[in-house]
């Protein structure tokens, strides 16, 4: 049973740059949530994905935005980066976007320089 | 939204008891105590979840004091995988999905030392 999985793991990027991160569900999962987490932080909301459309988001400007597509996978993507982009990027799935339980992947780690 | 105070860093024997505890003095009737916890390097792991009365999964038991201003997370018997950063978070019960109301704040940094 696949678990969450994200790509790519590292990626160094200049600022001004635009990203974009690939997280799949765990196998039999709809929903999709973003996080950001700061070095020694914990994580932060920043959307949920649910039938291919954004149900709720956190905090963070629109510069970051995201997709799903009909295979539950998700796309975060971030425009004219900013140093304070630095961070590890978590993608969680859920089976529905109302439960309480999440199951997390291993993050991508981006770097603004 | 209630948020949690937990101490920055624990240590624990292996094979000892590891008992986290969570303050959310301000925690509203409707709210979870949830436990993640986050392995250097890796994403956070659910533990246990639970409203009023105590819970017991096959990884660890959340303990809930009456008034639910605090919380023990309880690692029965602590080996070095245990070694983590344990998350205390609290979210409305009746609005499970909303994501934006979850703060998680610095967490416990457990050390299980042989």
């Amino acid at each position: 049973d696949a678990g969450v999985t994200q790509s790519p793991t590292h990626l160094i990027k200049t600022r001004g740059q635009q990203v974009t991160l690939r997280c799949s569900p765990k196998s039999g999962h709809d929903t999709v949530s973003w996080y950001q987490q700061a070095l020694g932080q914990g994580p932060q909301f920043i959307f949920q994905y649910y039938e291919e459309e954004e149900r709720q988001r956190g905090n963070f400007p629109d510069r970051f935005s995201g997709h799903q597509f009909p295979n539950y996978s998700s796309e975060l993507n971030v425009n004219a980066l900013l140093l304070g982009d630095s961070a590890l990027y978590l993608c969680a799935s859920s089976l529905g976007p109302d439960k309480y339980e999440q199951y997390f992947g291993p993050g991508t780690r981006l770097t603004v320089t | 939204d209630a948020k949690t105070t937990q101490p920055p860093s624990m240590d624990c024997a292996e094979g000892r008891a590891a008992n986290l505890p969570c303050n959310h003095s301000t925690i509203s009737g409707n709210e979870y105590v949830y436990w993640y916890r986050q392995i250097h390097s890796q994403g956070p792991q659910y533990i246990i979840h639970g409203l009023k009365n105590n819970e017991t999964n096959e990884m660890a038991s959340l303990i809930i004091t009456e008034d639910r201003k605090s919380s023990t997370l309880i690692l029965p018997h602590a080996t070095l995988r245990d070694t983590a950063v344990y998350y205390c978070i609290v979210r409305p019960a009746g609005d499970a999905g909303n994501n934006r109301k979850l703060i998680w704040g610095l967490g416990t940094s457990l050390a299980v030392n042989p």
